[in-house]
């Protein structure tokens, strides 16, 4: 079983949707939580970081539920440029990636 | 650019040589990481720096592999006699400590690595 688990996807929304992506971790250890993002053949990009009292960056939601262990990012009104794979985070100095889910936004 | 830099960008070896990389953090960071990645996975941790100490190593970093921070700036990473299994971007990312908060690293462009 891998530490952090995301569904591969792709998503395919078209552009205003709003798109929900979960994953969850194992190693209940885990004191740091984050969104990233990754282009086609770039470095991964921090989006946000993320807290058990949720937070919002925009059009971006991010909440962790540490009980369950469940990490999960919302983005409403998607835009083409948000087509990317959004790879969920948990560490502890390491960080620890989930494969990364692929969003494609068409027009 | 004051960003994370990484050289080469791409390297194309053949198998058996050996080759190594250089990794430039953000100048006030401390702490430095090595991760690898390959086709539709998340980046895997190796290895990291907290100045010139090496913290932890990962059971993914065999004896082939080798990683420096001898000063406590720019960071190598060595691979010994090269695999075609060891084609991968290698990444890697500096953070700073004590900021308070969740300690956020940011990542170089990587080093691609082909083997032949």
């Amino acid at each position: 079983r891998k530490e952090v688990e995301q569904d591969p996807g792709p998503f395919n929304v078209p552009e205003g949707a709003t798109v929900a992506f979960n994953c969850t971790y194992s190693n209940s250890a885990s004191q740091s939580f984050f969104w990233y993002r990754q282009d086609c053949r770039k470095e991964p990009k921090l989006l946000m970081s993320v807290y058990s009292s949720g937070n919002e960056d925009g059009r971006f939601t991010a909440q962790l539920n540490r009980a369950s262990q469940y990490i999960s990012l919302l983005i409403r009104d998607s835009k083409l440029s948000d087509s990317a794979t959004y790879l969920c985070v948990a560490g502890y100095n390491k960080l620890i990636f989930g494969a990364g889910t692929r969003l494609a936004v068409h027009p | 650019d004051t960003g994370v830099s990484q050289n080469p960008r791409h390297k194309i070896t053949k198998r058996g040589q050996n080759v190594t990389f250089r990794c430039d953090p953000i100048s006030e960071h401390n702490r430095l990481y090595w991760y690898r990645q390959t086709l539709g996975q998340g980046p895997e941790f190796l290895t990291y720096f907290q100045n010139e100490a090496q913290l932890e190593k990962s059971r993914l970093l065999s004896d082939r592999f080798s990683a420096e921070r001898p000063k406590g700036s720019f960071s190598t990473l060595e691979i010994q006699r090269t695999e075609q299994g060891d084609s991968a971007m290698y990444l890697c990312a500096s953070s700073s400590t004590g900021t308070g908060g969740q300690e956020t690293q940011y990542f170089g462009p990587g080093t691609r690595l082909l083997v032949l």
